[in-house]
């Protein structure tokens, strides 16, 4: 079975300073792994993914993150947060079988103060 | 252009009721699912059409039916609605054939309210 951690319900963080959401992993072989973000009321939006090869991951709005396979870890990081990165992040794990599940993580909700 | 839409936004209805989620997508994806979200925001697989067929079915109760006229549509039919359905219902469409890294592209959920 596979499946995600993000230990965190919550990260506050200072407009302009780094921020970080954590992600673990659970899952058989070589997984493929996926961030999205959800704004209130609305759905969810991808935001980067990793597959293979490098593993820093560039994505959408100045993120990035970090496949770390030995930590079975893919953690969320932006630079310098801004008040409009508030919203709710998920982890998402996907094992290579041939199959569409996707198990995603509980969520970070993510508050950045002005 | 909107990629993935729902109908309704919101319903509201009484236990016991018969109610159908309609979502749409004009991507061109061929597989299509259904999540749901819970009140403390946890979302969880339903079902997953790929070229109409259902490959995920996860445990859900059979009150629950998915129907898929085309690859453009996935629809849920919920009988005897009950309490425990209230919840925000997501459909999501991706393109499946052979690229199992695609990702999903979301609509914008359909909170539905059972009293």
């Amino acid at each position: 079975a596979q499946s995600v951690a993000q230990p965190e319900d919550q990260v506050n963080v200072a407009e302009g300073n780094p921020l970080t959401v954590k992600c673990t992993y659970s899952v058989s072989g070589n997984p493929y792994l996926f961030w999205y973000v959800q704004y209130p009321n609305r759905g969810l939006q991808f935001l980067l993914k990793y597959i293979t090869g490098d593993n820093l991951v560039k994505g959408s709005y100045g993120f990035e993150a970090e496949f770390n396979k030995s930590q079975t870890s893919f953690h969320l990081k932006k630079p310098s947060a801004l008040v409009s990165d508030s919203a709710l992040y998920f982890c998402a794990v996907k094992g290579r079988s041939n199959d569409y599940k996707l198990s995603f993580g509980a969520g970070t909700t993510v508050t950045v103060r002005a | 252009d909107t990629a993935v839409s729902q109908t309704p936004k919101y319903l509201v209805t009484q236990m016991g009721n018969d109610k159908s989620i309609k979502c749409e997508q004009n991507l061109g994806h061929d597989t299509m699912y259904w999540y749901k979200q819970d009140s403390k925001k946890f979302l969880k697989i339903m079902f997953s059409y790929n070229n109409k067929e259902l490959i995920i079915n996860e445990t859900v109760p059979n009150r629950f039916s998915p129907k898929s006229p085309d690859k453009a549509h996935l629809n849920l039919h919920i009988n005897s609605l009950e309490l425990g359905d209230s919840a925000v219902y997501f459909c999501a469409s991706s393109q499946g054939e052979g690229l199992l890294y695609n990702e999903q592209f979301f609509g914008p959920g359909t909170r539905l309210t059972v009293l």
